[in-house]
């Protein structure tokens, strides 16, 4: 039953060592995004993808990536983590209005992937 | 721009009590609002949402929450808690964008005791 699904659901890498986690979903959305979670604190958004498009936030640093080779899968690749990069990272998705198609107003989110730096 | 503003970051009630959760925000134009509820090391579930139309919005595990306008607020409500409830509630914005991007209030630790 599981839509959106994260992997692993917990990380741990070391400081400085590049690091990528997965998302897959079956609802066949347009759109996916990825979400930066620090502890006790709102989900942020770090950037988003509309098809094969990638939307970065203005805010996002430079260390963050994402790749999304087709409409399943969705990547995000940390280059360099650091201290400050521990946090949970949750994926979502979302179907947009397109082109005679109809859209949804919601995202749906998978369960995360608790990322530690050592 | 946007923003959400959730008042109290931990509320706590008593099993069988009334939960009020408080969440106003702001916007220039009619907006999409949401409750999500987060349980530890979990991601987001959606518990209900506004778009348009009725603006008492019923939503899962018996909460429902009111759009008001004039009061610019969208508070979650639920007549009696149950342990279970106990978690994290987000209150959320839609990005006036169009790519449904979420913009979230700070959240509400949400303790119920016996």
């Amino acid at each position: 039953d599981a839509m959106v699904i994260q992997n692993p659901r917990y990380q741990v890498t070391q400081f400085g060592k590049p690091v990528t986690l997965s998302c897959s979903q079956t609802l066949n959305h347009n759109v996916m995004y990825w979400y930066q979670q620090k502890s006790s604190q709102a989900p942020k958004l770090l950037f988003h993808y509309y098809d094969k498009d990638f939307n970065n936030e203005a805010d996002t640093p430079d260390n963050f990536q994402s790749r999304r080779p087709n409409t399943s899968f969705c990547f995000l690749d940390i280059r360099s983590p650091g201290l400050g990069d521990a946090a949970m990272y949750l994926c979502a998705t979302s179907r947009v209005a397109a082109w005679g198609q109809k859209g949804d107003t919601e995202a749906f989110f998978g369960q995360g992937t608790r990322l530690t730096v050592v | 721009a946007q923003s959400v503003t959730q008042l109290g970051s931990h509320v706590s009630v008593s099993e069988g009590a009334l939960v009020l959760l408080r969440c106003n925000y702001s916007s220039s134009v009619p907006p999409y609002l949401f409750w999500y509820v987060q349980y530890p090391n979990q991601g987001l579930q959606l518990l209900l949402k506004y778009t348009t139309g009725a603006t008492l919005v019923k939503g899962i595990n018996g909460f429902e929450a009111e759009f008001k306008k004039s009061e610019t607020s969208f508070h979650l409500t639920k007549p009696s808690a149950h342990m279970s409830d106990a978690a994290e509630y987000f209150c959320a914005v839609s990005d006036l964008g169009g790519y449904n991007k979420l913009i979230f209030g700070a959240g509400t630790r949400l303790a119920v005791h016996p």
